[in-house]
């Protein structure tokens, strides 16, 4: 069974920029979160999406958002892109508690 | 709220010898409880996870845990450790799905284990 593709695994982006990851979950979950993770604050909570509906989201600003299809693939867009905002993006897919997560996507906002 | 506290940033052992990493949670309801490794450039890889039953929970690579509900503690244990166990490890609490929570993750703040020869 495949896992978790998170795509693409290191992207650089100048401050402004706007910025979309995407997260391909394993085949049969239907939740998808996302969590952003940098030596300062660890890994934090973004979103979580259900059958297309976001069901939960983190203490992150609007620039920072989300959408799921119908295929449970989801995507992550951060606009307005700020130096800060550089850190290793987290997709977990999840079935019953179980929680899996792909790779992640190096972002690097210079 | 639910939080978690990893109570040492770092550990160093030597090869072969034990090595446990603490980690408490507070939470006023119901939680399941995870420990997942990760290695330098990679994502999280679940090592362990408690849900119910047993409060010794065994997982992959020979580690395993023990859910103490009236400590609010879940330490990660190993009784001999190898160099290839060098990474980064974290405990993460989520809500029961009986408690009516969702897959949001809480994470502690991570403890590297690092194993000399």
């Amino acid at each position: 069974k495949a896992g978790v593709t998170q795509t693409p695994r290191y992207l650089i982006k100048t401050r402004g920029q706007q910025v979309t990851l995407s997260c391909s979950p394993i085949s049969g979950h239907r939740s998808v979160s996302w969590y952003q993770q940098t030596p300062g604050q660890g890994l934090q909570f973004l979103f979580e999406y259900f059958s297309e509906t976001q069901r939960n989201k983190g203490n992150f600003p609007g620039r920072f958002s989300g959408r799921q299809f119908s295929n449970s693939r989801s995507e992550m867009n951060v606009s307005t892109l700020e130096l800060g905002d550089s850190a290793l993006y987290l997709c977990a897919s999840t079935l019953t508690g179980r929680v899996f997560f792909g790779q992640g996507t190096r972002l690097t906002v210079v | 709220a639910q939080s978690v506290t990893q109570l040492d940033s770092q550990v160093p052992v030597f090869e072969e010898a034990p090595v446990e990493l603490r980690c408490n949670y507070s939470s006023s309801v119901s939680v399941y409880l995870f420990w997942y490794v990760q290695y330098p450039n990679q994502g999280l890889q679940l090592l362990l996870k408690y849900l119910s039953g047993s409060t010794l929970v065994k997982g992959i690579n020979g580690f395993e845990a023990e859910f103490n509900k009236s400590q609010t503690s879940f330490h990660l244990r190993k009784p001999s450790v190898h160099i290839s166990d060098t990474a980064e490890y974290f405990c993460a609490v989520s809500l029961s799905l009986t408690q009516g929570g969702s897959e949001k993750l809480v994470f502690g703040k991570g403890t590297k284990l690092t194993v000399n020869p």
